[in-house]
């Protein structure tokens, strides 16, 4: 069993929809979790962190975390054109750090597609 | 905001020869690199981190001695791929921590013919 797990799509959404994109793990000394965006050919950016569960906003993005079943997700309000990508689930023991604990664990990715 | 720039983008290169691709923190001291291979349409696989000033440490599976990294100093360190076979051919990216969030190099594509 993969440590993450995130369904790899492709997940296809007309402009203005609202979109899940979620991810299960199997090990619960992760603490931090993160959400990247990854353009085609590009290194993956930081859309999001968390730590704690619950849910944190930043815009039209809402992450959400369920530490007790395990389970992460990204919202993606009024979506755009713009927001197609794939969209990379990533967790670690730490934050940061000076030893490999801080190394991050990856989902496989799901690319989404919005179309106008 | 942190910014990693890495280097070549695209390389294409010979079976048998060596590739290096180098990443570079423009304006901090990145003082862990760590280092990722990403199959199309697959999730990044951590290959090794990088310390500077010490040895890299390798993921299991991941051959060190074809995979050389050196982070000689606290804004350079390098992926050289020895001895390329087609089976190299990848998007390699690196990355470095920055005040606990990892800032990402823009990937370097190899191709070995």
């Amino acid at each position: 069993q993969k440590e993450v797990e995130q369904d790899p799509g492709p997940l296809s959404v007309p402009e203005g929809a609202i979109v899940s994109l979620n991810c299960t793990y199997s090990n619960s000394a992760f603490q931090y979790f993160m959400w990247y965006r990854q353009y085609s050919r590009k290194g993956p950016e930081l859309l999001m962190y968390t730590y704690s569960s619950g849910n944190k906003e930043d815009g039209r993005f809402t992450a959400q975390v369920d530490k007790s079943s395990k389970y992460i997700s990204l919202f993606i309000r009024d979506s755009q054109p713009s927001d197609s990508a794939t969209y990379l689930c990533a967790m670690s023991y730490t934050r940061g750090g000076g030893t490999s604990y801080g190394k991050l664990t990856f989902g496989q990715g799901t690319i989404l597609t919005v179309h106008p | 905001g942190a910014v990693v720039s890495q280097h070549p983008s695209r390389v294409i290169c010979k079976s048998g020869t060596s590739v290096k691709i180098e990443c570079r923190s423009l304006d901090f001291q990145a003082t862990t690199m760590f280092w990722y291979r990403q199959f199309p349409k697959k999730s990044l696989m951590l290959m090794a981190t990088s310390n500077e000033g010490s040895k890299a440490t390798y993921e299991q599976g991941v051959e060190k001695d074809k995979f050389l990294i050196n982070h000689a100093s606290l804004t350079l360190s390098t992926l050289t791929v020895t001895s390329a076979h087609p089976e190299d051919s990848s998007f390699y990216i690196c990355s470095a921590r920055v005040r606990g969030d990892y800032t990402f190099g823009s990937g370097t594509r190899l191709t070995v013919v």
